[in-house]
């Protein structure tokens, strides 16, 4: 079975703080796929990020930056000074195409993010 | 570029109605999926298919019927609402490989009173 945990629930910062979402993944699957979505307060899902668990190399994109380390099984999702536009709920999803096919994500249950100015 | 689209975007029923949801996807994706968003649960799997013809049940499929006659929709349907089907419902679509993300519609928000 897969499980993604997102322990944080809600974090609260102010503009310009720097700020980590964490994941924890569990997966028994040797192939697999993680993912970072982001949902905005208008509802849609916005894809970040995709990483498979061959390449553990950090991965930076502006002001966002991931770790994925495997010895840990965590897939962590900082920002870097941190803006308004970035307040909305993060997703951290696990792929595992081996499982049975289907290839569907299993999703953590969000961390609500809001940036105050 | 349409990308995923989902009918209607709000719907409110009463119990004991039926209604179907619409996904249509023109990027020639051979999977599609149905998910519902609960408070605090993320997105849970419904039903999902891996091709036109083809369905089948993901973890919470009870309630839902799915249909893929055509490869560009995949429908969703509940035969007889009940309100914990309250839900924010997301049809998302994926290329085959392996690598792809899953692309998502802008959800649809259906509650049953």
């Amino acid at each position: 079975a897969q499980k993604v945990t997102q322990a944080q629930t809600e974090i609260s910062v102010v503009e310009k703080e720097d700020v980590t979402l964490d994941c924890v993944y569990e997966t028994r699957d040797t192939t697999y796929y993680l993912f970072w979505y982001k949902q905005p307060p208008s509802g849609e899902l916005v894809f970040l990020i995709r990483r498979n668990s061959f390449d553990e190399q950090n991965e930076i994109s502006g002001r966002y930056s991931w770790n994925f380390q495997k010895s840990t099984s965590s897939f962590n999702f900082t920002i870097t000074a941190s803006q308004v536009v970035d307040s909305a709920v993060y997703f951290c999803a696990l792929s595992a195409p081996m499982d049975t096919g289907r290839r569907a994500l299993t999703f953590g249950s969000g961390t609500r993010l809001q940036v105050q100015p | 570029n349409a990308g995923v689209t989902q009918t209607p975007k709000f719907r409110v029923l009463k119990t004991g109605q039926s209604m179907t949801l619409l996904c249509a996807q023109d990027m020639n994706h051979e999977y599609m999926y149905w998910y519902r968003q609960d408070p605090g649960m993320g997105l849970r799997l419904i039903h999902y298919s891996v091709g036109e013809g083809t369905t089948a049940k993901g973890e919470v499929p009870d309630g839902y019927n799915v249909s893929r006659l055509k490869k560009q929709n995949f429908l969703l349907g509940l035969e007889s609402a009940a309100p914990s089907q309250t839900s924010v419902y997301f049809c998302a679509s994926r290329h085959d490989s392996r690598n792809q993300p899953q692309h998502f519609g802008d959800g649809t928000r259906l509650s049953i009173l």
